[in-house]
């Protein structure tokens, strides 16, 4: 059992570059997100969605787009990365069905932008 | 809106000691909290939540927290601190219980002494 995959582990861009970071979960969870991580404002919710073919924006949306095509997957796009997109990026799903109300992190993805 | 305010940014302990990390809430709604711990390298994971069962919650590794409405806190303690307790944890507030949105503390890193 998997869990959330990210993928890459670690990436270094050039401003400007564009680039996707790829999130899967193999738990059939209805929700899913993203966050970046950065020292001393804990993790910020970038995008989230409820269900395939729906998002919604989060916290610090500007810069990324997301899209959710299929349950398992949760991409997020950075159209022409910034040097203040330099950060860990995580992704989470949890499921609405009973009363867990637990999400469950990937490991991240390491962005650098220079 | 809902927020969170962990004090203390680094907290050092001494191995056997006792461990007590603070987090304070603010939320319009009964929330739901809970304590994630992100080893060094890794993604985030699940200490404990507070539900509205009972104020006094249980984890995982030996650490509970209490929910104490008139103080809206949710500290986390550990009666004896152990070297692999050494890590950076998030309190964090479910700003709706459907959606998931999880809004997280700036977080605090436990240093533990031998």
């Amino acid at each position: 059992n998997a869990g959330v995959t990210q993928t890459p582990k670690f990436q270094v861009l050039k401003t400007g570059q564009s680039m996707t970071l790829q999130c899967a979960q193999d738990m059939n969870h209805e929700y899913m997100s993203w966050y970046r991580q950065d020292p001393g404002m804990g993790l910020r919710l970038i995008h989230y969605s409820v269900g395939a073919g729906i998002t919604d924006q989060g916290e610090v949306p500007n810069g990324y787009n997301v899209s959710r095509s299929t349950t398992e997957d949760f991409p997020l796009r950075l159209l022409s990365a910034a040097p203040s997109q330099t950060s860990v990026y995580f992704c989470a799903s949890r499921t609405y069905s009973g009363v867990k109300n637990i999400q469950y992190f990937g490991a991240g993805t390491r962005l650098s932008v220079l | 809106a809902q927020s969170v305010t962990q004090l203390g940014s680094h907290v050092s302990v001494s191995e056997g000691a006792l461990v007590l990390l603070r987090c304070n809430y603010s939320s319009s709604v009964p929330p739901y909290l809970f304590w994630y711990v992100q080893y060094p390298n890794q993604g985030l994971q699940l200490l404990l939540k507070y539900t509205s069962a009972a104020t006094l919650v249980k984890g995982i590794n030996g650490f509970e927290a209490e929910f104490k409405k008139s103080e809206t806190s949710f500290h986390l303690t550990k009666p004896s601190a152990h070297m692999s307790d050494a890590a950076e944890y998030f309190c964090a507030v479910d700003s709706s219980s459907n959606t998931g949105k999880l809004i997280f503390g700036q977080g605090t890193t436990l240093q533990v002494k031998p």
